[in-house]
């Protein structure tokens, strides 16, 4: 069965103060693996899709990685603003309807 | 706006009562996704439809639950005789079949509250 596990749960940091936020996964076979924030009470906002071990992508403060077992969302120099929860999910090649499957999230919060 | 949207985003009804959720995806996504997630938790795969059709439904999804997309645009997800473990928010979302970046978007969420 497919599965992910994020770490920490929560993470607080002063603004400024860089970090790394872990997603380990098991798959069959990886079509794909999604970074989402989500702010309370909203909806999950798309952020980065990665496909291959060793792909990097970026966007603004955020960068996410993936090996072959797990994805890294850093985070360099952080503001208040990036206070939010991050999902990390897989899609698995053999899924027909290609759903998500969701780790529990890490909660981030950026202290001024 | 041009994103999925839900509707409502909030509904409080008794135990017992029936709900009805609605969900317009973004405009040609032929593919559609209802998900649910409660309090500190990721989301859950509850069911999928490609075009008009369900395709795969989870077993999160008792009898008391039917979705449905008739003409192949918005959805609806329908739930009977609610439980107090019914409370969550219900996330839909939506892709288009093939699309570059193979992205799926979500909906606001529709928050129920069952007491």
């Amino acid at each position: 069965e497919d599965q992910v596990t994020q770490s920490p749960e929560a993470l607080r940091l002063q603004e400024g103060e860089s970090s790394s936020l872990n997603c380990s996964y098991t798959v069959s076979g990886l079509r794909g693996l999604f970074w989402y924030r989500q702010d309370p009470g909203k909806g999950p906002e798309f952020l980065f899709t990665l496909y291959s071990a060793g792909e990097e992508k970026e966007k603004e403060r955020l960068k996410a990685t993936l090996t072959k077992k797990e994805s890294f969302l850093h985070i360099t120099a952080p503001k208040p603003e990036d206070s939010a929860t991050y999902l990390c999910a897989v899609q698995a090649e053999d899924q027909g309807a290609q759903k998500l499957v969701f780790g529990q999230g890490t909660r981030l919060t950026i202290n001024p | 706006d041009t994103g999925v949207s839900q509707d409502p985003r909030h509904k409080i009804t008794k135990r017992g009562q029936n709900v009805t959720f609605r969900c317009d995806p973004i405009s040609e996504h032929n593919r559609l996704y209802w998900y649910r997630q409660t309090l500190g938790q990721g989301p859950e795969f509850l069911t999928y439809f490609q075009n008009e059709a369900q395709l795969e439904k989870s077993r999160l999804l008792s009898d008391r639950f039917s979705a449905e997309r008739p003409k192949g645009s918005f959805s609806t997800l329908e739930i009977q005789r609610t439980e107090q473990g019914d409370s969550a928010m219900y996330l839909c979302a939506s892709r288009q079949q093939g699309a570059l970046g193979n992205t799926i978007y979500f909906g606001e969420g529709s928050w129920l509250t069952v007491v």
